[in-house]
């Protein structure tokens, strides 16, 4: 099993450039979300998808979209980058449920918008 | 919401030494404490994690803590060694959200 892949790797980007990040796993889990890192801040949620078909704002979903595809893939969109948006990315799945709450995380995407 | 602060960033240790890292949450309902480790580059994994109902668990070098009553958990490491050099993450989770809340992470120093 290849766990969580997430592709790019490395992305640079200029100011009002759009891009998506893709995000698979397949553990068949049902939640799926997106993080950005930046340092001293820890792991903050942008978005999530509970189930196939759902999806809700974090805590700093502003400048993003998301697309759950399926059950394996949700998408993250920048529409118009901004310098601000330079971070590590994460997408990470789980099962949901009262008793089941790991988190598997991807490699993440580096990202740098000029 | 949930509301988990970690402390300290960072930690410079002796080869050998014990760490402590603390983190406290806001939300009593919380029943899910997970930490995770961060080498350099690396995603975040899950290292251990305790429940409301166990106030303590161990996994040989490694243990955590839980205080409801206070709110606060611990993440113990025992004769540390350099590749525990790392950034470590505590979350809560539980209650009415299974989303986890992350810390903002300690930087772990073990200098050899």
């Amino acid at each position: 099993n290849a766990g969580v892949t997430q592709t790019p790797k490395f992305q640079v980007l200029k100011t009002g450039q759009s891009m998506t990040l893709q995000c698979a796993q397949d553990m068949n889990h049902n939640s799926m979300y997106w993080y950005r890192q930046d340092p001293g801040m820890g792991l903050r949620l942008i978005y999530y998808s509970a189930s196939e078909g759902t999806t809700d704002k974090g805590e700093v979903p502003n400048g993003y979209n998301v697309s759950r595809l399926n059950k394996r893939e949700f998408s993250l969109r920048l529409e118009s980058a901004a310098p601000s948006q330079t971070s590590v990315y994460f997408c990470a799945s789980s099962e949901a449920g009262q008793h089941r709450y790991e988190q598997y995380f991807g490699p993440g995407t580096r990202l740098t918008v000029t | 919401g949930e509301n988990v602060e970690q402390h300290p960033s960072t930690l410079s240790v002796q080869e050998g030494d014990s760490a402590v890292i603390k983190c406290t949450y806001s939300d009593s309902a919380s029943n899910y404490f997970p930490w995770y480790k961060q080498e350099l580059g690396k995603r975040p994994q899950l290292i251990i994690d305790i429940r409301s109902n166990v106030g303590e668990k161990k996994d040989q070098r490694i243990a955590v803590t839980l205080n409801k009553t206070a709110k606060h958990f611990s993440l113990h490491i025992t004769e540390t060694q350099p590749e525990d050099s790392a950034v470590y993450f505590c979350a809560g989770a539980g209650g009415g959200s299974y989303i986890p809340t992350f810390g903002r992470g300690t930087s772990l120093i073990v200098h050899p």
